[in-house]
């Protein structure tokens, strides 16, 4: 899951295994959603995403679960393979008071595929 | 395919010099977003840009300024750069409000020594 701290969670899961990967938001008055995959050296790359009014979407390989009573958000991905190592983190988009939108961003959980 | 640019994937400045970081993004997207990513600390929000030559600050402005001259185009500017700005240095875009999805660059790793 998410973290505050010098050292990302990690985990490790055996190549065609499925992971889950949590994460809790901070805010409920978030209303939209967004898994990105970060690879080493590379910028983060767009997952799938996930509005308010749900609380599941399914994508290739990956479905993200949205529970808003206990503000966690998860992301399953099935049948891992090697390319799935990397960072993954989740980010939430609330308002301000000063009625300006933000996207605020988790620390990352770092996933290893173990061939 | 978006395709967000960043000038340099590794730089090394001296404390002190002035420092351009720029960035371009090819699909007409009208906000452009400057962010640093630092160890167990995420993603933080520097400045951003909702149309050309505007920008709104983030969450830590100090020690920087942006430059929106045309609309693929934002310049992340570190005026006198300081050992603290060591750090991973991205650019993203997206269409229209920040609730669409942000797509990013490559990254920009600054060494300031």
């Amino acid at each position: 899951g998410e973290s505050v701290g010098l050292h990302l969670p990690t985990l490790s899961v055996q190549e065609g295994d499925n992971s889950i990967i949590n994460c809790a938001y901070s805010n409920s008055a978030s209303d939209y959603f967004i898994w990105y995959k970060q690879e080493s050296g590379k910028g983060p790359q767009f997952i799938i995403d996930i509005r308010s009014n749900m609380d599941k979407r399914q994508g290739q390989r990956v479905t993200v679960l949205l529970n808003k009573t206990v503000k966690h958000l998860s992301l399953q991905i099935a049948a891992t393979q090697p390319g799935d190592s990397a960072v993954y983190f989740c980010a939430e988009n609330w308002m301000t008071l000063g009625g300006n939108e933000k996207l605020t961003f988790g620390t990352g959980t770092r996933l290893t595929i173990i061939p | 395919d978006v395709k967000v640019t960043q000038s340099s994937r590794y730089l090394v400045k001296r404390t002190g010099e002035k420092v351009f970081l720029e960035c371009v993004q090819d699909m007409d997207h009208e906000n452009m977003f400057w962010y640093r990513q630092d160890p167990g600390l995420g993603l933080r929000l520097i400045y951003f840009s909702y149309d050309v030559k505007m920008k709104e600050k983030g969450d830590i402005p100090e020690g920087y300024s942006v430059s929106r001259e045309k609309k693929e185009r934002f310049s992340l500017i570190l005026e006198s750069a300081s050992t603290n700005q060591t750090s991973m240095y991205l650019c993203a875009s997206s269409l229209v409000r920040t609730v669409e999805t942000q797509y990013f660059g490559p990254g920009t790793r600054l060494l300031v020594l």
